[in-house]
């Protein structure tokens, strides 16, 4: 069965150090990761994705995540943070064979200056 | 490019009334989705409509809720009669076409509250 873990409820920073909000998954056959920022009252704003190529990919607003096959992660990741990049963020998979995508429950992040 | 258009923003009802949600998705975008968001949850497909043909509705509760895109484009999202569990933030998004590659884009959602 595929499924998405997000292993932290909340992630607590200062502002202006490296952040990472983690995410796991299980799927059969390749996947394909999405990332999207919820902020409050908002819909939901894709960030990146992984497809295939370079394990480390680049998104908006300054974020990176890294593709671990074996350790199958897709972990986001940001070298500075701001106070503005605190929402909830949400990690999802697709596997190539199957079109449904799976969510995990969300991260909060929390940037504190 | 404009977004997912989603319209109201914020309705508020009693239960047992009904209510219906519109959606316009980007344009050009064959795939309309829509999901229902429980406050701090993930979202969960209810309904998933390739140009007018539902190919995904194994998730929406059909004795109340109905969903419809008659022209390929614009789609509405109807409860009748709502309960107090459906209180959540309804999302319409849409993709370019139906492959696991593609990105989903939202709209800014449909704020719900039954009381």
């Amino acid at each position: 069965a595929q499924s998405v873990a997000q292993p932290e409820d909340q992630v607590n920073v200062a502002e202006g150090n490296p952040l990472t909000v983690k995410c796991t998954y299980s799927v059969s056959g390749n996947p394909y990761l999405f990332w999207y920022v919820q902020y409050p009252n908002r819909g939901l704003q894709f960030l990146l994705k992984y497809i295939t190529g370079d394990n480390l990919v680049k998104g908006s607003y300054g974020f990176e995540a890294e593709f671990n096959k074996s350790q199958t992660s897709f972990h986001l990741k940001k070298p500075s943070a701001l106070v503005s990049d605190s929402a909830l963020y949400f990690c999802a998979v697709r596997a190539n064979s199957n079109y449904q995508l799976i969510w995990g429950a969300g991260t909060k992040l929390i940037i504190k200056p | 490019e404009a977004g997912v258009a989603q319209s109201p923003r914020y309705k508020i009802i009693e239960k047992r009334q009904s209510v219906a949600f519109w959606c316009n998705p980007i344009s050009g975008h064959a795939t309309l989705y829509w999901y229902q968001q429980i406050l701090g949850q993930g979202p969960k497909l209810l309904i998933q409509f390739q140009n007018n043909g539902v190919v995904d509705d194994s998730q929406l509760p059909k004795d109340r809720f109905s969903a419809e895109r008659l022209k390929g484009v614009d789609s509405t999202l109807k409860i009748q009669p709502a309960k107090l569990e459906d209180s959540a933030v309804y999302l319409c998004a849409s993709s370019l076409v139906r492959r696991a590659r593609d990105t989903i884009y939202f709209g800014e959602g449909s704020w719900l509250t039954v009381v």
